[in-house]
């Protein structure tokens, strides 16, 4: 069965500095996306950012970047300049095209200003 | 980006009695829906597929019975908690696989069993 592993249940990082989020996962398909969500207290799912599995390339969008290491199944979030809206939880997630997503346990991040 | 609209947000209800959650999606056709439930601070766990037209595929654990999983049309599915106990409170989140690189998600709806 496919799993997605978070192994930090909480993280805290400093107003304008870097925090990484990891993410392992557990997987014998070969084509699928992985997904970073963001939840905050409002419990409204905001997609972060994604990656295709083919793709070697990282993705990025604007201060959020992913370390997409597909051998080692490892799929780390990394947050620069932290803002205090980023405080939320963040969920990994994989998911094969077209179907249902498997999420990881959660991180909570906070922000301190 | 596409928008599913998840109804009510929140509701309570006294324990025995049925709630209905509806899930639209209010921009595109949804042939597939996914039912999942978050308990605080936890994870979302999947509870079934609803497909149009078709009966729901549910994950194991989940009793089919009292998670009534309708999707009649392209554009809703609804979930029935039927006979409600203070157990079935939690967050139930609807969410649509609209294309192949992403998933929407409803507002969520919070549900108090008393």
């Amino acid at each position: 069965a496919q799993t997605v592993t978070q192994s930090q249940p909480e993280m805290s990082v400093q107003e304008a500095e870097t925090v990484t989020l990891s993410c392992t996962y557990d997987t014998s398909e070969s084509d699928y996306y992985l997904f970073w969500y963001k939840q905050p207290p409002s419990r409204q799912m905001i997609l972060v950012i994604r990656q295709e599995a083919y793709k070697q390339q990282n993705a990025t969008e604007n201060r959020f970047s992913v370390n997409f290491q597909k051998a080692a199944k490892s799929f780390s979030l990394k947050i620069s300049d932290s803002q205090l809206g980023d405080a939320a939880m963040y969920f990994c997630a994989w998911g094969p095209y077209g179907n249902k997503l498997v999420f990881g346990a959660g991180t909570i991040l906070r922000v301190k200003s | 980006g596409a928008v599913v609209s998840q109804h009510p947000s929140w509701v309570i209800c006294k324990s025995g009695t049925s709630v209905k959650i509806e899930c639209r999606s209010l921009d595109f056709q949804a042939t597939t829906m996914f039912w999942y439930r978050q308990f605080p601070k936890q994870s979302l766990m999947l509870m079934a597929t609803s497909n149009e037209g078709s009966k729901a595929t549910y994950e194991q654990g989940v009793e089919k019975d009292k998670f009534l999983i309708n999707h009649a049309s392209l554009t809703l599915s609804t979930l029935t908690v039927t006979s409600a106990h203070p157990e079935d409170s939690s967050f139930y989140i609807c969410s649509a696989r609209v294309r192949q690189d992403e998933a929407f998600f409803g507002q969520g709806t919070r549900l108090t069993v008393v």
